[in-house]
């Protein structure tokens, strides 16, 4: 069974910090996905890296897929309020049965 | 457009009864596929549906049945409820089947269902 873990579970900083957020598994994906979950709605998609050291740039935010397909990261720049909320990454069992989520790290910026 | 709609919003039974959630996809998007959201984890995946067809499974028991319709509407069916069945209940929608589905996904805002 593959499984996610994410760090840090929560996080709370100033607006104007840096901060990064870790996906981990000793599985190998074929891709991973980041969200955005705010309280009372359903995960947004963010981004899907697919390629071993792949790095993509959404505005202030950084993705990163690891070279060997097990870990991601989330690099925030001058974090805003509005990024608050549950940041998510997932990815699906390279068979398209099974579609796995980590557990989250809830992200507080406070103005 | 709308986007994944999902009913009710809210819904309170106890233990034992039986509860039916409803999913209406985004118009054109042929797969559907529920989530269990319990507090302060992330979503965990039930199944996924696509052309009336279960094309994916969760590790979940026999209580949690789904379908879908014709028109890509999908209910989620759970029997003999029990209190740790309380969470929010995602469907998502998208286009293709499988790993194609996965890979983009538009939720709905969830069914809330506590029980008591």
């Amino acid at each position: 069974t593959q499984l996610l873990e994410q760090s840090p579970q929560f996080l709370s900083i100033q607006e104007g910090e840096n901060l990064t957020v870790y996906c981990n598994s000793s599985s190998v994906f074929s891709s991973l996905q980041w969200y955005r979950q705010e309280p009372g709605e359903g995960p947004v998609l963010l981004v899907t890296v697919v390629t071993g050291g792949e790095v993509k740039k959404l505005k202030r935010l950084t993705f990163q897929f690891g070279d060997a397909r097990k870990d991601s990261s989330l690099h925030i720049t001058a974090a805003q309020p509005g990024d608050t909320g549950l940041y998510l990454c997932a990815g699906d069992d390279n068979y398209g049965q099974n579609f796995v989520f980590g557990p989250g790290t809830r992200l507080s910026v406070l103005p | 457009d709308a986007g994944v709609t999902q009913s009710p919003t809210h819904l309170i039974k106890t233990r034992g009864q039986h509860v039916t959630l409803r999913c209406s996809p985004i118009s054109g998007h042929k797969s559907v596929s529920w989530y269990q959201q319990v507090l302060g984890q992330g979503p965990q995946f039930i199944f996924q549906y696509y052309e009336k067809e279960e094309r994916g499974r969760g590790n979940f028991p026999d209580r949690f049945s789904a379908r879908q319709f014709p028109n890509y509407s999908s209910e989620l069916n759970v029997n003999a409820l029990l209190l740790g069945d309380s969470a929010l209940y995602l469907c998502a929608s998208s286009l293709g089947s499988g790993r194609l589905a996965f890979n983009e996904q538009f939720f709905g805002p969830g069914t809330r269902l506590t029980v008591l």
